[in-house]
């Protein structure tokens, strides 16, 4: 069975820290995908990245990173420098490979980040 | 950016009435989502389309109702309102490139309130 576990229900920050949010996945398909989404108080979910489960390479994009571990199921997001547009819910998803048939998602329970000035 | 719209974007309607949620994209994408966000915060699948004529429940039991008509539309329905269906849904569509890339899109969301 797939499923995502995001055990952060809330992180607090102060401006300028760094934080990371834990995503730790299930899956029993050697071929997956993995997904964060931010959510801002307008309701929208934004993509911010997605990591085949083949490409096992950390990703940095400006304040941004992401580091992958098959070996631990863990798909962790650590933002640095934090700044208050950084306040959001984040989610972590999962996608099993089923040819392109259906794409489904499976969502953590998101994890609420409240960066402080 | 994603080209996929949701109206309205909030509705406060009373128990009984019949709502219908539009989602619209405009990327030629087969597969469309849609997704219920509870108040604290989950989002769980509850209908998707594989294309047009073709829909299929979900993994969370949903009492509304999709169509897929036009690959660019995908409404869902509410028969009959209850302050239980109060929740936020969110419409999505996607794009299979292969199995190296792969993107799904998010429409801003329709908050629903049933009093």
């Amino acid at each position: 069975a797939q499923k995502v576990t995001q055990a952060q229900t809330e992180i607090s920050v102060v401006e300028k820290e760094d934080v990371t949010l834990d995503c730790v996945y299930e899956t029993r398909d050697t071929t997956y995908y993995l997904f964060w989404y931010k959510q801002p108080p307008s309701g929208e979910l934004v993509f911010l990245i997605r990591r085949n489960s083949f490409d096992e390479q950390n990703e940095i994009s400006g304040r941004y990173s992401w580091n992958f571990q098959k070996s631990t199921s863990s798909f962790n997001f650590t933002i640095t420098a934090s700044q208050v547009v950084d306040s959001a819910v984040y989610f972590c998803a999962l996608s099993e490979y089923d040819g392109g048939a259906t794409n489904k998602l499976i969502f953590g329970t998101g994890t609420l980040l409240a960066v402080q000035p | 950016e994603a080209d996929i719209y949701q109206t309205p974007r909030y509705l406060v309607i009373g128990t009984g009435k019949k709502i219908t949620l539009e989602c619209s994209q405009t990327m030629g994408h087969d597969k469309m989502y849609w997704y219920q966000q509870d108040p604290g915060m989950e989002l769980h699948l509850i209908h998707y389309s594989y294309g047009v004529n073709s829909t299929e429940k979900g993994d969370l039991s949903s009492e509304s109702t999709v169509s897929r008509i036009r690959t660019e539309h995908f409404p869902l329905t509410l028969e009959s309102a209850r302050p239980s269906h109060t929740s936020q849904y969110l419409c999505a569509s996607s794009e299979f490139l292969g199995v190296s890339s792969y993107e799904q899109y998010f429409g801003p969301g329709t908050r629903l309130t049933v009093t």
